[in-house]
């Protein structure tokens, strides 16, 4: 059962445009949402996270917009850089008890994002 | 390097061998976090572990996997008696403290092959 869900294996946007990478989700319990880039052979890193009593996050050219009554958030990269080219992973997070604490993350399958010259 | 440290980045065992592998966390974390990646997955959540201590095992198989985190030392995940369905790029992730609003932060994973 995927909790996470994006839907576009791969990506292809041209340099300078917008790129747009959709996650939704099914759990209700999720609260918090962070995206991650991971480039071949290295681990995720971190990108941007939003938490579900906003509806946007800005850091630079990464914004994350969350619709919570649609269960689907999305990461805005404006311009896209050839650089940028890499695997986005969607994330969530449950906390939980009185002290949060939440335990591990829940992952999409990840959008391969082509940045063409 | 400040950054989490996985070793070995690639590790080839024959079924029924024992593999180990190994995290140290980024400097002044003590949250320590186990995902397992197979081909074409999203990583799955294993094991989260505070020092001496196993807070959630919940993504853990139930048999031949374990996981420790020592007063002194790295991470340690422990696989007995391998078999080819745990070939997959392990990761390991660390946090300042606990809470989602503390982000992991990723080494670059252990590739284990198994024969």
């Amino acid at each position: 059962d995927q909790q996470v869900k994006q839907n576009s294996p791969s990506l292809s946007v041209q340099e300078g445009r917008i790129s747009i990478l959709n996650c939704d989700y099914t759990n209700s319990m999720f609260d918090y949402f962070l995206w991650y880039k991971k480039y071949p052979a290295e681990g995720p890193t971190f990108l941007i996270s939003i938490s579900s009593i906003k509806d946007k996050n800005e850091d630079g050219r990464f914004t994350v917009f969350l619709n919570k009554s649609a269960k689907h958030l999305s990461l805005h990269i404006v311009p896209s850089q050839p650089g940028d080219s890499a695997v986005y992973f969607c994330a969530a997070s449950a906390t939980r008890g009185a002290g949060g604490g939440a335990d591990g993350l829940t992952f999409g399958k990840g959008t391969h994002l082509i940045i063409q010259p | 390097n400040a950054g989490v440290m996985q070793n070995p980045r690639h590790l080839v065992r024959r079924r029924g061998q024992e593999a180990r592998l190994r995290c140290s966390p980024m400097k002044g974390h003590s949250h320590v976090y186990w995902y397992r990646q197979l081909p074409e997955e999203g990583l799955k959540f294993m094991v989260y572990l505070q020092k001496e201590n196993i807070i959630d095992e919940s993504g853990m198989p139930k048999e031949r996997f374990s996981a420790e985190f020592p007063k002194e030392g790295p991470s340690i995940l422990r696989i007995q008696q391998v078999v080819r369905g745990d070939s997959a790029a392990y990761f390991c992730a660390s946090s300042e403290g606990q809470g989602a609003w503390q982000p992991q932060h990723f080494g670059d994973g252990t590739r284990l092959s198994i024969l």
